[in-house]
């Protein structure tokens, strides 16, 4: 256990729909990453945020969109859904944003787009 | 730019054979240098990672050297077992872009007793 949560586990929404992921980041965890895993794409980095900044943009479709919140938890956002959207979609913490920082992750969110 | 290219899968090996999955990275910058594993349906757990040039991670048998002169960061293992079964990822963090990770495609090993 990598004291990283998300939810929910598992997610099926339809095309055109928006959903939202949550995150909870190991205790004392300031950095929040997240990632989408797929197939095609293998693991692609989409954002990161610190403390409540964003802090790193990677290739995340502007109708993504992610927050990080006072108490540190950090929600995605993805609207307009489209089939290829469906991945599992991974949340990580690490206690800073030094480059040399370990990245824990959490268990996943599997999203399903019919 | 940055980038990390692994050695394809799928690998499949007979319990107590030697392993070694390759990965070489391009980097702008001084990156530190990850193995992650991922078992079936679980998220990634950090196996090992070296900071520096020369450094050597290692974990639970295995072992990685950060080499710069070939850009390269294989892990090895003596002798596999069963419970090795996984897909490994071998990841970069260049500290120029925020931590950002640069992950492999992933190589899936399979143990057979």
């Amino acid at each position: 256990d990598s004291g990283v949560t998300q939810t929910p586990k598992h997610l099926i929404t339809a095309t055109g729909q928006r959903v939202t992921l949550r995150c909870s980041p190991r205790s004392g965890d300031l950095s929040v990453y997240w990632y989408q895993q797929s197939l095609d794409q293998g693991l692609q980095f989409l954002i990161q945020y610190y403390n409540g900044e964003e802090r790193a943009k990677g290739n995340i479709l502007e109708r993504f969109s992610a927050q990080q919140f006072p108490d540190l938890h950090s929600e995605l956002n993805l609207s307009s859904l489209e089939l290829g959207d469906s991945a599992l979609y991974f949340c990580a913490s690490s206690v800073g944003d030094r480059g040399t920082d370990t990245q824990y992750f959490g268990p996943g969110t599997r999203l399903t787009v019919l | 730019g940055n980038s990390v290219t692994q050695m394809e899968g799928p690998v499949t090996l007979s319990e107590e054979a030697f392993l070694t999955i390759n990965c070489t990275y391009t980097a702008t910058g001084y990156p530190s240098l990850f193995w992650y594993v991922q078992y079936p349906g679980e998220g990634l757990q950090l196996l090992l990672k070296a900071t520096k040039a020369d450094d050597k991670g290692s974990n639970k048998g295995f072992e990685a050297t950060y080499r710069k002169e070939t850009t390269s960061f294989h892990l090895e293992k003596g002798s596999v077992q069963v419970s090795d079964s996984a897909v490994y990822f071998c990841a970069l963090s260049d500290p120029g872009t925020g931590n950002q990770f640069y992950f492999g495609t992933g190589t899936s090993l399979t143990v057979i007793p």
